[in-house]
């Protein structure tokens, strides 16, 4: 079963740093999407990309946050300057034309 | 207002019961419905989707009120695998297919 791919599972990065989430979503798949989750709290949507722009960003999605998807196949999300409330799980998912997203398992983001 | 709502639980079941979740939604032009399941610090997972009509997967079974803006989870025969976080989410209309998520109510299936 094709599967979407997130590197690393677990990063640990000291506040101020950049860091660079990485994602390989299925390779027929048209739309894809980073959420995030804080421990104990719910996913919440964070930014959503479609024929190589973004087509949606909520409130959480500030300047200090970007995607691109710079080769046809990797997918990533940038935090410009991390700060503690950024340590949360970061899920990136992508779907084809129907409603059935795949979900990565994910990036474990410790921010110290 | 939060856009969806769940009761956390957690609902503590011995194998073999019913169970029965419950989840509101504050957009009524929220367009899909759909129950996925998450295990600890894993990813969501689907569940299954939600249709008007009400739909059955096995020992699963899901409802949809429209006019209540009512979402329902039903689990029959329950096994210990079932263990786990149940979120409902609602994918809202005129979005890119965004899915807005409820918190989570927690299921523990015991022996």
């Amino acid at each position: 079963e094709p599967e979407v791919t997130q590197t690393p599972s677990h990063q640990v990065t000291q506040m101020g740093q950049e860091v660079i989430l990485r994602c390989v979503p299925i390779s027929n798949h048209l739309y894809f999407y980073w959420y995030r989750q804080i421990l104990g709290q719910k996913v919440e949507f964070l930014v959503s990309f479609y024929n190589n722009e973004i087509s949606e960003k909520s409130e959480i999605f500030d300047d200090q946050f970007s995607v691109e998807r710079p080769d046809g196949s990797n997918f990533t999300l940038k935090i410009r300057s991390t700060k503690l409330e950024d340590s949360a799980m970061y899920f990136c998912a992508s779907r084809g034309d129907s409603y059935g997203y795949t979900f990565g398992s994910g990036t474990r983001l410790t921010v110290v | 207002r939060k856009e969806v709502e769940q009761d956390p639980g957690p609902f503590n079941v011995p194998e073999g019961a019913t169970v029965a979740f419950n989840c509101t939604y504050s957009n009524s032009a929220s367009q899909s419905f759909f129950w996925y399941r998450q295990d600890c610090r894993k990813e969501p997972k689907l569940l299954m989707s939600v249709y008007s009509s009400g739909n059955e997967d096995g020992r699963f079974t899901a409802q949809l009120n429209r006019a209540s803006q009512y979402i329902s989870l039903l689990i029959r025969d329950s096994k210990l695998s079932d263990s786990a976080t149940y979120l409902c989410v609602v994918n809202t209309a005129g979005s890119q297919g965004n899915l807005i998520f409820g918190k989570g109510t927690k299921l523990s299936v015991k022996p």
